[in-house]
């Protein structure tokens, strides 16, 4: 069974650097899949922030992309999202998971709220 | 990349049928059959329904079925259940090698 869990703080403060870790298990982070990032502000819809797979190859959002760094640890079997000077336009219920086929996010991990404030 | 647009809201009473429509460009859902659909039930994570226009993952109900015209894709549920009741997002691979999620519909079952 593939279990996606995401870890991080849950307060950060605005134009600083926002960091969360996903770790995986049932799976390894080395397969063929890329492992992507979904964000959820309270109340609101769905959006893909970026997906990156295990040797590195990464795809962004670009509305994001100037602020996003994604990574891979291969020997933790976890991946990790950095979204920098952040503002309280990115509160939101933060998402990691498998992208298993084309755009196809077949796992996905409980989510963990992020809020920007000061 | 701009959402895809979804109706805010849908409703039905048990066992009828109602259909969520997606429209994208031809840069998204008109460009290829990557169109997928999510249902997330309030205070949980998505939950994948539909992959590639049509496909259904392993132990998702066949009351559940999708399609695509042209730059619209639309997502069918068939005899109406109470746990059905959901926000149901879809998504598109696009041209550029993303992916874009819609704006999300409200199915209340009445």
């Amino acid at each position: 069974q593939v279990r996606l869990q995401e870890s991080g703080p849950g307060l950060v403060k605005p134009s600083e650097t926002l960091s969360l870790t996903c770790e995986v298990s049932g799976n390894s982070i080395i397969s063929d899949n890329y492992w992507g990032w979904i964000r959820q502000p309270p109340g609101k819809g769905l959006e893909w922030i970026g997906s990156i797979s295990h040797s590195g190859s990464s795809h962004y959002n670009p509305s994001l992309k100037s602020r996003i760094t994604l990574s891979v640890d291969t020997s933790k079997n976890q991946f990790s999202l950095k979204l920098s000077s952040v503002t309280a336009a990115d509160t939101a219920m933060y998402y990691c998971a498998r992208r298993g086929g084309i755009s196809r996010y077949d796992y996905w991990g409980q989510g963990t709220l992020v809020s920007v404030s000061s | 990349q701009s959402a895809l647009t979804q109706p805010a809201s849908v409703s039905g009473s048990p066992g009828q049928s109602i259909t969520i429509s997606c429209t994208g460009t031809s840069s998204d859902v008109g460009g290829h059959n990557h169109v997928l659909w999510y249902q997330q039930h309030p205070g949980k994570a998505p939950k994948l329904i539909i992959y590639d226009v049509n496909n259904r993952p392993s132990g998702v109900p066949d009351r559940f079925s999708g399609s695509k015209s042209g730059n619209t894709a639309s997502l069918a549920i068939s005899g109406l259940q109470a746990e059905d009741e959901a926000d149901y997002y879809c998504s598109s691979f696009t041209s550029s090698v993303t992916s874009v999620f819609g704006t999300g519909t409200r199915v209340t079952v009445l």
